[in-house]
């Protein structure tokens, strides 16, 4: 199972939207599996966006998720300092998970 | 509040045997599934594989079968992460990650997220 593209960076000024995007198959990103994290470096990975569009308890309205096809994309609005970090998508299928390989989100 | 608590850094030799723990505590450990998940230094995140804890099941990634083996005592709410013969392209940050029961209005199933992690336990492995 190979893993998901996402763009390896990906840059926003304070205030702006950053979409990041995630590219997979019909086999993985083609069902609604899809999650997201955050990583600040040096710690764990956050939960940021389950099942394509769900926001858990606690995650800041201003990240949104959303797929088109086999494409999922997550998109930060109002960007923040702390926004800084890296950022992956996962998908499951077939009781077996595949990540992407990550985007550096750089706030400027 | 749930918590996935790791066990300590680990410095090993190629060849050696390590296994490494996250205890879980703040909810039943039967009531979820945990996942291991490994970056190797300044990469990106890799799913290696995940037990129901309840009967021991377990799945694991293609590129990690055969070369890890994961585990889990419900006495001490502990999930493992074995390996019998390390190997230098095994240094690394493992993390655990819990999968938890998710319900809705018109059933209960095992989320395909990850919504807790531990905090990771650093693997390194030199002659």
């Amino acid at each position: 199972q190979s893993a998901l593209t996402q763009p390896a960076s990906v840059s926003g000024s304070p205030g702006q939207s950053i979409t990041i995007s995630c590219t997979g198959t019909s086999s993985d990103v083609g069902y609604n599996y899809v999650s997201w994290y955050q990583q600040h470096p040096g710690k764990a990975p956050k939960l940021m966006i389950y099942e394509v569009i769900n926001r858990p308890s606690g995650v800041s309205i201003r990240f949104s998720g959303s797929k088109s096809g086999n494409t999922a994309s997550l998109t930060i609005s109002r960007l923040q300092p702390e926004d800084e970090a890296d950022y992956y998508c996962s998908s499951y299928t077939s009781d077996t998970w595949v990540f992407g390989g990550g985007t550096k989100l750089t706030v400027l | 509040e749930v918590q996935l608590v790791q066990s300590g850094a680990e410095i090993m030799k190629p060849g050696e045997s390590l296994r490494i723990s996250c205890k879980v505590s703040g909810d039943s450990f039967i009531s979820y599934w945990i996942s291991w998940v490994r970056q190797m230094p300044g990469k990106g995140l890799e799913w290696m594989g995940r037990i129901d804890p309840s009967d021991s099941y377990t799945t694991y990634s293609p590129s990690f079968e055969g070369h890890v083996t994961i585990s889990a005592d419900k006495s001490v709410n502990t999930a493992y992460l074995q390996w019998n013969s390390l190997k230098a392209s095994d240094t690394a940050l493992y993390y655990c990650a819990r999968h938890p029961v998710h319900c809705t209005t018109t059933t209960c199933y095992y989320s395909n997220w990850f919504d807790s992690w531990g905090q990771g336990t650093r693997v390194s492995v030199s002659s």
